[in-house]
């Protein structure tokens, strides 16, 4: 069974409007949640992470994410989207220990001029 | 730079041979990962290292895989006798020990076996 999911392989804004993607665990504690963002041929680079502080995460470039439990939700979303964020996200959760990262499948964000 | 290293970037081999990547971690990060990602997926869990020793190995990390740590500072993956489903992109982390410490990855070595 995936133990986080991503709605949504593909999403296209417009420049300047709402970013949103969707990103749900599955989990028997509350984990530690991360988004990520990989550029074409690069590695991936943290966004935000929750680790059981405040509900609302405020990360690089503007985006943020806000954990509901009772939702098993960690949607990750920026105000008004920019040419430059057109990349691919993905949602990773992990244990308190180990901390190895089980990631989703990844959602690709176009931006349209 | 004091990021994570990979190299090499891009390699290209027949199936059947060996191939050998390595990975350079922040200097002061004790904890090394590798990842597996294939063509629109994401990273998988491969196996990870805290200094020198392997603390935990993925199923996906058959026989064919191992990867060291001998010193506790670079690593390095190798895959014995590729097979063409081997084709994927190979990333490294690194990190602090410190409870869910924040993992920075490397650019990755794509491997394209033909």
């Amino acid at each position: 069974a995936q133990s986080v999911t991503q709605l949504g392989s593909h999403v296209s804004v417009s420049e300047g409007a709402l970013v949103l993607l969707r990103c749900n665990y599955s989990s028997s504690v509350p984990p530690y949640l991360f988004w990520y963002v990989q550029y074409p041929n690069q590695g991936l680079q943290l966004l935000l992470k929750y680790t059981s502080a405040a509900t609302l995460v405020k990360g690089i470039n503007g985006f943020e994410a806000e954990f509901k439990k009772s939702e098993t939700s960690f949607h990750l979303t920026k105000p008004s989207a920019h040419m430059s964020d057109a990349a691919e996200y993905f949602c990773a959760k992990a244990k308190a220990a180990g901390n190895k990262l089980t990631f989703g499948g990844g959602t690709r964000v176009l931006v349209k001029p | 730079d004091t990021g994570v290293s990979q190299n090499p970037r891009h390699k290209i081999t027949k199936r059947g041979q060996n191939v050998t990547f390595r990975c350079d971690p922040i200097s002061e990060h004790n904890r090394l990962y590798w990842y597996r990602q294939t063509l629109g997926q994401g990273p998988e869990f491969l196996t990870y290292f805290q200094n020198e020793a392997q603390l935990e190995k993925s199923r996906l990390l058959s026989d064919r895989f191992s990867a060291e740590r001998p010193k506790g500072s670079f690593s390095t993956l190798e895959i014995q006798r590729t097979e063409q489903g081997d084709s994927a992109m190979y990333l490294c982390a690194s990190s602090l020990e410190r409870a869910v410490e924040t993992q920075y990855f490397g650019p990755g070595t794509r491997l394209l076996v033909l």
